[in-house]
């Protein structure tokens, strides 16, 4: 099993519409959870970072993490064609440990 | 602003040559750096973590001499392709950690093209 799962999509959906991004894990040492945003042939940039179980929110962008069930959530509301692009979960064991990359999951909001 | 930079943004070469990609962390001291490479339409994958003043630790799989990484500095990781050949074609990335921070930020990345 590897350690992070994310629908790779791709995933389309109209403007406005409220998206729903997810990955898996398997290891339970994992405390740190991040969301990454990456446009074509550039390096990603960091959306959100969560620490441990719960939600955090930023404008349109809130982050859930459940710990018990190993699922992260990145939820964007009011969808922009600006948002289209490849969103890549990334858990961390410790603060200086490597982060664990899921395949990510391209997407095109449409005009 | 940008948190980290990296130079080139893309280079292409002959196969045989030698290649050096820079990283440079400007808002802080990166104690800690990777680099990543990632094949299109695949993610990220580590190539090594490189501490600042002691060698760098590779994943497995990975070439420690054919791809060399020098952390001099605070604020410079190198990672220099040698006798690059087709296949090391790549889209090569780094990130910066500071000394009391959980996030990474990532260099806008090289794109590497060995004729």
């Amino acid at each position: 099993q590897k350690e992070v799962e994310q629908d790779p999509g791709p995933l389309s959906v109209p403007e406005g519409a409220i998206v729903s991004l997810n990955c898996t894990y398997s290891n339970s040492a994992f405390q740190y959870f991040m969301w990454y945003r990456q446009y074509s042939r550039k390096g990603p940039e960091l959306l959100m970072y969560t620490y441990s179980s719960g939600n955090k929110e930023d404008g349109r962008f809130t982050a859930q993490v459940d710990k018990s069930s190993k699922y992260i959530s990145l939820f964007i509301r009011d969808s922009q064609p600006s948002d289209s692009a490849t969103y890549l979960c990334a858990p961390r064991r410790g603060g200086s440990e490597k982060l664990v990359f899921g395949k990510g999951t391209k997407l095109t909001v449409n005009p | 602003g940008a948190v980290v930079s990296q130079h080139p943004s893309w280079v292409i070469c002959k196969s045989g040559t030698s290649v050096k990609i820079e990283c440079r962390s400007l808002d802080f001291q990166a104690t800690t750096m990777f680099w990543y490479r990632q094949f299109p339409k695949q993610s990220l994958m580590l190539m090594a973590t490189s501490n600042e003043g002691s060698k760098a630790t590779y994943e497995q799989g990975v070439e420690k001499d054919k791809f060399l990484i020098n952390h001099a500095s605070l604020t410079l990781s190198t990672l220099t392709v040698t006798s690059a050949h087709p296949e090391d074609s790549s889209f090569y990335i780094c990130s910066t950690q500071g000394r009391a921070g959980e996030k990474l930020f990532f260099g806008s990345g090289t794109q590497l093209s060995v004729l």
